[in-house]
């Protein structure tokens, strides 16, 4: 596709609930980042993957936070036992990650999940 | 620990002033640096970004930002504010091989006809 995308664009779920939220890089990039924005946080890194290399998981906040990458493409964020503090935008980028440090980055429109 | 800051939260200016954020970040080496714009509803856009070279760096719409190192500094400017330029801006950091970045608290930008 053109650009990163998202599903879904909003979701509501209750306390304890478990939800999956989607990414969709642009095609050819390797790197896959998923951050969060929420009111009290800012922006913050949550995962990248890249390539076959094992992710970087150093910004999950808590095990209920899991994120897989099949078949070097789509990424899929899960959410365990969801709390009210979950609620955020997710945010997924993704990069060539040709080898050059700093790369740009694209993001994707976001997923707005609300906990209620 | 690597930070950056944005020490303004809101900025309102009028349509065809000028304009500069400010991004300080804390750093032992030369970071990668960028600005973002995220507006409305919107994902964040790439505006710009500084690796090395000219410490001048042009951007899109209009932007510009300059690399201080001496004050640990990288300030987004455009000499002409148009209306559609309200928006939140956020200053970034990259660092490490992953390239992951860190975020600046965003500053929001109003602007007035």
């Amino acid at each position: 596709g053109a650009g990163v995308s998202q599903s879904p664009s909003n979701k509501v779920t209750e306390k304890g609930k478990d939800v999956e939220l989607r990414c969709d890089p642009i095609s050819g990039h390797t790197a896959l980042y998923w951050y969060r924005q929420s009111l009290g946080q800012g922006l913050e890194f949550l995962i990248y993957f890249q390539g076959n290399s094992a992710p970087d998981k150093s910004g999950l906040p808590s095990d209920r936070f899991s994120a897989e990458r099949t078949g070097g493409s789509v990424s899929t964020l899960t959410i365990q036992r969801t709390q009210q503090e979950d609620s955020a935008v997710y945010l997924c980028a993704s990069s060539l990650a040709r080898g050059g440090a700093g790369e740009t980055q694209y993001f994707g429109p976001g997923t707005r999940l609300l906990v209620l | 620990a690597q930070s950056v800051t944005q020490p303004d939260i809101h900025i309102t200016v009028s349509e065809g002033a000028s304009l500069e954020l400010r991004c300080n970040y804390s750093y032992g080496a030369t970071p990668y640096l960028f600005w973002y714009v995220q507006s409305p509803g919107q994902g964040l856009q790439l505006l710009l970004k500084y690796f090395s070279g000219d410490t001048l760096v042009q951007g899109i719409k209009g932007f510009e930002a300059e690399f201080k190192r001496s004050q640990s500094s990288f300030n987004l400017r455009k000499p002409s504010v148009h209306w559609s330029d309200a928006a939140e801006y956020f200053c970034a950091v990259a660092f490490g091989g992953y390239n992951k970045l860190i975020f600046g608290a965003g500053t929001r930008l109003a602007v007035h006809p």
